[in-house]
């Protein structure tokens, strides 16, 4: 399953609220997670099955979708936002990533 | 806390063969697959396989098949991940993490950073 996520990059303001898109390349009903990851760190979960936020995720962070399109939406961007985001499908191995979402200021 | 701590980084010549350990903590390490995936420098993140713990059974991404073996000790909760037959392209940091039944990674190990160089 080929994940496509868009835009590459993104720039955006603190405050602001964008929007990143993944889809699938087949149906994966809602079996979506979202990560994000910071230079030189792990990815960290941000959300699973497409909209429910890992423990300790704040409410800003939001998910939806179904089928093969999905989006992650940050509404209020804080500093601490700015990285890159993956979205990795859960559906059925092998559990394919999109080629990532840069949050730039 | 779950914690999964990972090997330090590692210098290879093309053709070798790396392992790398991930040790885990903090939970039943039988009641998670552990999985690995790889990222190349500036690169996305491509899943390689996963194990599961509790019987040793193994599934490898196509693109790894053949080159990749993991392993689990449950002596010592530890997963290994070897990589085989070793070209520049696979320079990367490589990371273990444990998946639950939502195949969610959380939390991850710190990372591997394996340089394959002449």
């Amino acid at each position: 399953i080929q994940m496509t996520q868009s835009p590459s990059s993104l720039s955006a303001s603190v405050g602001d609220r964008v929007t990143v898109t993944c889809r699938a390349s087949q149906t994966i009903n809602r079996s979506l997670n979202w990560y994000q990851q910071k230079p030189g760190k792990a990815p960290k979960l941000l959300m699973y099955f497409t909209s429910n936020l890992q423990s300790g995720v704040p409410s800003r962070f939001s998910g939806s979708g179904s089928g093969t399109d999905f989006t992650l939406t940050i509404t209020g961007l804080q500093r601490e936002d700015f990285a890159t985001y993956y979205c990795q499908q859960s559906h059925r191995a092998p559990y394919s990533f999109g080629q990532g979402t840069k949050l730039e200021i | 806390e779950v914690q999964l701590l990972q090997s330090g980084a590692d210098l290879k010549k093309p053709g070798a063969t790396v392992k790398i350990s991930c040790k885990v903590s903090g939970y039943t390490f039988t009641d998670s697959f552990i999985h690995w995936v790889q990222q190349a420098p500036g690169k996305g993140l491509e899943w390689m396989g996963r194990i599961d713990p509790e019987d040793g059974d193994a599934l490898y991404a196509d693109n790894f098949r053949g080159r990749l073996t993991i392993t689990a000790d449950r002596s010592t909760d530890t997963v290994y991940m070897e990589l085989t037959s070793l070209t520049i392209e696979d320079t990367a940091f490589y990371y273990c993490a444990p998946g639950d039944t939502l195949v969610r990674f959380d939390p991850w190990g710190q990372g591997t950073l394996v340089t394959v160089s002449s």
